[in-house]
């Protein structure tokens, strides 16, 4: 069974740094990886999504890769503003589910 | 653009009772996932849906079903509530462009069991 774990569990940093989110699977047969945001008591917002075939994707301030290979990988958030500040999940899709990861909170301190 | 939809969006009911949540995918998507995420955890996959029909199954209690009627709205059917059942369930439509599948989730129903 797949198993995404995601490193750290909870992050601060004060605004204007540039941060690293880790997401690892167990499983390296995956047809894709996704990044989601989650607001307290909200739903999931798509950030970013990046394909078994393809190494990174980038939106505006956020740029995704993916190492299949290793089972890893990153979120880099530049320049962290305080409207950051949520719950990052990765998820992957292996066969018909969707397996999430833990989650990394992130406070961003103005 | 129209997002996925989830009704009701809160709930309260007691034990042993039965609670129905509906989800309405984005027009045009085909498939339907289902999603419970108890407080402080990651979501859990519950059930799926292709074209009506069953995909694939994660744990969801047999006290559970669900389905996907023609025009591919999905309703989560709950019986004999239970505490551990209170949670936010979730239902995202994924569609597939360019051999991409992206999940589009809806807002959630908070479920509390009393």
């Amino acid at each position: 069974k797949q198993e995404v774990t995601q490193i750290p569990a909870a992050l601060s940093v004060p605004e204007g740094e540039n941060l690293v989110l880790n997401c690892s699977f167990t499983d390296s047969a995956i047809y894709n990886l996704q990044w989601f945001r989650q607001d307290p008591g909200k739903g999931l917002t798509s950030l970013l999504l990046i394909q078994s075939s393809q190494r990174e994707q980038t939106s505006g301030r956020l740029n995704a890769s993916l190492d299949k290979s290793s089972g890893r990988s990153t979120l880099y958030i530049a320049a962290s503003q305080p409207g950051d500040s949520a719950t990052y999940l990765c998820a992957v899709k292996g066969g018909n589910q969707f397996y999430f990861g833990t989650g990394t909170s992130l406070t961003v301190i103005p | 653009a129209a997002g996925v939809i989830q009704s009701p969006r809160h709930l309260i009911k007691e034990k042993r009772e039965t609670a129905t949540l509906k989800c309405y995918p984005i027009p045009r998507h085909d498939t339907v996932y289902w999603y419970q995420q108890g407080p402080g955890q990651d979501p859990q996959f519950l059930i799926s849906f292709y074209e009506k029909m069953q995909s694939d199954k994660g744990s969801i209690p047999d006290r559970f079903s669900a389905q996907q009627f023609s025009d591919y709205h999905s309703e989560l059917n709950m019986s004999s509530l239970e505490l551990g059942d209170s949670a936010l369930y979730f239902c995202a439509s994924t569609e597939l462009a360019g051999g991409q599948e992206t999940q589009y989730f809806g807002p959630g129903t908070r479920l509390l069991v009393l």
